[in-house]
């Protein structure tokens, strides 16, 4: 079964500064990946996807992503920290058992707050 | 074009009550998913379709919960007989086809339970 472990349910930055949100995944098969944003009282915005073109991805806002199998990590980063950013982050594989819904299995998510 | 879109946006009832949530997926998606996002238990699947039919169901808490998908568009998440542990936000999210992996998400109904 595929599972998402988020690693640090809140993170903080200074505006200006490198943004690292950590994802680890498992699953028994080549993955797909995604990490979508959540502001507040709104739904979910896809920040980037990975299904199994290039390791590194670019999304939206700047975000970029790096899908490193031996590690099984999928984490999300940006270079520069906008006050914007502030939102929770949550990183997704996509069902790929037999059932092969495509349902999303999140992890737990990650509060960003980007200080002035 | 328009995205995903779910009302009610807010919903206050009673426990024991029952309720309606609607999602309206985006003109065209084939596959829609229902999820559900509640602090102790973060987002988890409820339900997916594929047009009209419901081949995963597996995410459904309890017999107390029940969806449908009429003429490949619209769906009804209906909750029987609420209690407290239902409040959460329910979210619904559409894509092209199962297989596009991609999900478009709408704003979620907040449901509360009294």
């Amino acid at each position: 079964a595929q599972s998402v472990t988020q690693l640090g349910s809140h993170v903080s930055v200074s505006e200006g500064a490198l943004v690292l949100l950590r994802c680890n995944y498992s699953s028994s098969v080549p993955p797909y990946l995604f990490w979508y944003v959540q502001y507040p009282n709104q739904g979910l915005q896809l920040l980037l996807k990975y299904t199994s073109a290039a390791t590194l991805v670019k999304g939206i806002n700047g975000f970029e992503a790096e899908f490193k199998k031996s590690e099984t990590s999928f984490h999300l980063t940006k270079p520069s920290a906008h006050m914007s950013d502030a939102a929770e982050y949550f990183c997704a594989v996509s069902d790929l058992s037999s059932s092969n819904t495509g349902k999303l299995i999140f992890g737990q998510g990650t509060t960003l707050q980007v200080k002035p | 074009g328009a995205g995903v879109s779910q009302s009610p946006s807010n919903k206050v009832t009673e426990k024991g009550k029952d309720v309606e949530l609607r999602c309206d997926p985006i003109s065209g998606h084939t596959a829609l998913y229902w999820y559900r996002q509640s602090l102790g238990q973060g987002l988890e699947f409820l339900i997916y379709f594929q047009g009209n039919s419901a081949p995963d169901k597996s995410g459904l808490p309890s017999d107390r919960f029940s969806a449908e998908r009429t003429g490949g568009s619209v769906s009804t998440l209906t909750i029987q007989r609420t209690q407290q542990e239902d409040s959460a936000v329910y979210l619904c999210a559409s894509s092209a086809t199962r297989s596009n992996y991609e999900q478009y998400f709408g704003p979620g109904t907040r449901l509360t339970v009294t």
